[in-house]
């Protein structure tokens, strides 16, 4: 069984592009979510998709945008970047059977830096 | 909507010590509560959880928790801490949404754990 998978791991942008983040999820994972964790804080809930719809979303704007694959593969969007948008993006997958007590598995991140 | 708050951004403990990882939740219906290492460079890792039944729960690692809904508290222990411990530790809790769905994971800010030899 492979596990959640992220890419790239690094990445270099200027405010005002836009920048794609992907993420692969454990096979057989129906739910996956995206969290920003700026430096010295914890992670911030993005948004959370189930079979390829959105299933709740956490405080961003609608600049952040996601989309999620039959492969259970699926993509974070964020246009318009701001510096503040530096961060390290996780992804996380969980089976989506059983609800919130699911343990979600975390990728290892995409650590994003906006100059 | 629900919330943590650990107490402490840093905690030292000799190696052999008890380690004690402080987190208090608020939430307005019962919660599941999770915590989680990140070592340096990685993502998170799951140490252990709690939704429902026994209150004392056993992880990872020789950590353990105990959910205590009167003190709305979940803290993390271990008898005896080890040089690979250091990591940072997150306490998140996660409720269910009344209509169905459910929201993502609420994290504390996170407890650096720096052991010393």
């Amino acid at each position: 069984e492979t596990g959640v998978t992220q890419s790239p791991t690094h990445l270099i942008k200027t405010r005002g592009q836009q920048v794609t983040l992907r993420c692969s999820s454990q096979s057989g994972h129906n739910t996956v979510s995206w969290y920003q964790q700026a430096l010295g804080q914890g992670p911030q809930f993005i948004f959370q998709y189930y079979r390829e719809e959105e299933n709740g979303r956490g405080n961003f704007p609608p600049r952040f945008s996601g989309l999620q694959f039959p492969n259970y593969s699926s993509e974070l969007n964020v246009n318009a970047l701001e510096l503040d948008d530096s961060a390290l993006y996780l992804c996380a997958s969980s089976p989506g059977t059983s609800g919130s007590e699911e343990t979600q598995y975390f990728g290892p991140g995409t650590r994003l830096l906006v100059l | 909507a629900q919330s943590v708050t650990q107490l402490g951004s840093h905690v030292s403990v000799s190696e052999g010590a008890l380690v004690l990882l402080r987190c208090n939740y608020s939430s307005s219906v019962p919660p599941y509560l999770f915590w989680y290492v990140q070592y340096p460079n990685q993502g998170l890792q799951l140490l252990l959880k709690y939704t429902t039944g026994a209150t004392l729960v056993k992880g990872i690692n020789g950590f353990e928790a105990e959910f205590k809904k009167s003190e709305t508290s979940f803290h993390l222990t271990k008898p005896s801490a080890h040089m690979s411990d250091a990591a940072e530790y997150f306490c998140a809790v996660i409720t269910y949404r009344f209509r169905g769905g459910a929201d993502g994971l609420t994290f504390g800010k996170g407890t650096h754990l720096i052991i010393q030899p």
